[in-house]
């Protein structure tokens, strides 16, 4: 598995605001994802972070709301822009690592509520 | 749409008990199956699982899937307090995971 950091751990924030979440790994990855758990939820993918380029964007989310970026192997942050209290969830990022495995390791996630 | 759809939703029992949680899956795209543990904010790994009928087994917890059938089970012996969560079951197509909702456990003492 991998070591995965994610700040901050939690944030309440006022709306119109916008708040970065940064992910960072301890060994170089082939693959990084965002996803959001709103409240009762289940996982749902915002988006594969792709090193060097634009991100790869789910049905439903869109980089003017969502900007990604990931300036290398082990580095990613999501952006929520002009938050509203709607956007109030877990933000989690996982990692794929190098190798034939379908299996990601997550994050410990973002808390945010939006007021 | 890629449905994964997991039962029950919840579940409550006592130390002791032996539970059996159910996920069924849509064919399309699919390469493996995964199960996660959800105590807090982040997932943790159980198992994936790729071939049917072979159990994948972790102490007291063990899975095995269905192909033809479309289905797996993630089955946990002997439950104790601490396997209170979430267990989540995802769908691998490949690059992306499509999670269920989710079977809420409570193990009462």
């Amino acid at each position: 598995s991998a070591v995965i950091s994610q700040k901050p751990s939690r944030d309440i924030c006022q709306r119109g605001t916008s708040l970065t979440i940064q992910c960072q790994v301890d060994s170089q990855v082939t693959m990084m994802f965002w996803y959001r758990q709103q409240p009762g939820q289940s996982l749902t993918l915002i988006a594969t972070a792709n090193q060097g380029s634009e991100a790869t964007y789910e049905s439903g989310f869109v980089i003017d709301k969502f900007p990604i970026s990931r300036p290398n192997l082990t580095f990613s942050t999501l952006t929520v822009s002009n938050m509203s209290p709607e956007d109030s969830s877990i933000y989690l990022c996982s990692v794929r690592l190098a190798g034939y495995t379908d299996t990601q390791y997550f994050g410990p996630g973002t808390r945010l509520t939006v007021l | 749409e890629d449905k994964v759809v997991q039962s029950p939703l919840s579940l409550v029992v006592h130390e002791g008990d032996t539970v059996t949680l159910n996920c069924s899956y849509e064919v399309t795209n699919f390469r493996s199956l995964l199960w996660y543990k959800q105590e807090k904010k982040a997932p943790t790994f159980l198992f994936m699982l790729t071939s049917s009928g072979i159990e994948k087994k972790s102490g007291r917890l063990s899975s095995i899937l269905d192909k033809k059938e479309l289905f797996s089970i993630l089955n946990i012996t002997a439950t104790q307090t601490g396997d209170s969560a979430i267990y989540l079951c995802a769908k691998s197509s490949g690059d992306k995971l499509t999670f269920g909702t989710g079977t809420r456990l409570a193990v009462r003492p």
